[in-house]
């Protein structure tokens, strides 16, 4: 079974500046998706970024980007010019594709507290 | 305009009582789920249905009873409610491999 890691349970960045998540991941598939969520405090539950396994280029959206090391499985998350709205919790999480019987496998979270 | 709607937001109810949570999803999407995210925040897959087919159930209590009217729908029911059963519920649908989720229903069992 597939298993996630987040090994930050909390963090904190000054506004503006930068900041890395940590996401490891356990499983013997060779093609996968891996996926970025942002649970603000409104509870939402909001897709900031996803990374094809047989990609080799790091997915970026804006002032999110990944680092995705395949062999190593790793898949960390970058946000930029950190913003006080990216305050939140975010979950790393992993999907098998399986011809429509995909499940998200998450990790624990890291919530992410950006000062002002 | 909304995309994975849920109702209710809230649920407070007691122990023993049975409940529905209603999702829809106006995406045109297939497959539908349901997530359980327990007080310490972690998610986890509870059942999701494709074309209104069960295809996940992850030893969930037969207590609770996902119900697909048709592929925009999926309700779920739960029978006699446990203090346990305390969490937010959420709802996702997907085409292909990205899941969409609706805002959650925070249910409270006392």
């Amino acid at each position: 079974a597939q298993t996630v890691t987040q090994s930050q349970p909390e963090m904190s960045v000054q506004e503006a500046e930068t900041v890395t998540l940590s996401c490891t991941y356990d499983t013997s598939e060779n093609n996968y998706y891996l996926f970025w969520y942002k649970q603000p405090p409104s509870r939402q539950m909001i897709l900031v970024i996803r990374q094809e396994a047989y990609k080799q280029q790091n997915a970026t959206e804006n002032r999110f980007s990944v680092n995705f090391q395949k062999a190593a499985k790793s898949f960390s998350l970058k946000i930029s010019d950190s913003q006080l709205g990216d305050t939140a919790m975010y979950f790393c999480a992993f999907m098998k594709p399986q011809g429509g019987s995909e499940k998200l496998v998450f990790g624990k979270g890291t919530k992410l507290t950006v000062n002002p | 305009d909304t995309a994975v709607s849920q109702t209710p937001k809230y649920l407070v109810t007691q122990m023993g009582n049975d409940k529905s949570i209603k999702c829809e999803q106006n995406l045109g999407h297939d497959t539908m789920y349901w997530y359980k995210q327990d007080s310490k925040k972690f998610l986890k897959i509870m059942f999701s249905y494709n074309n209104k087919e069960l295809i996940i159930n992850e030893t969930v209590p037969n207590r609770f009873s996902p119900k697909s009217p048709d592929k925009a729908h999926l309700n779920l029911h739960i029978n006699s409610l446990e203090l346990g059963d305390s969490a937010v519920y959420f709802c996702a649908s997907s085409v292909g491999e990205t899941q969409y989720f609706g805002p959650g229903t925070r249910l409270l069992v006392l």
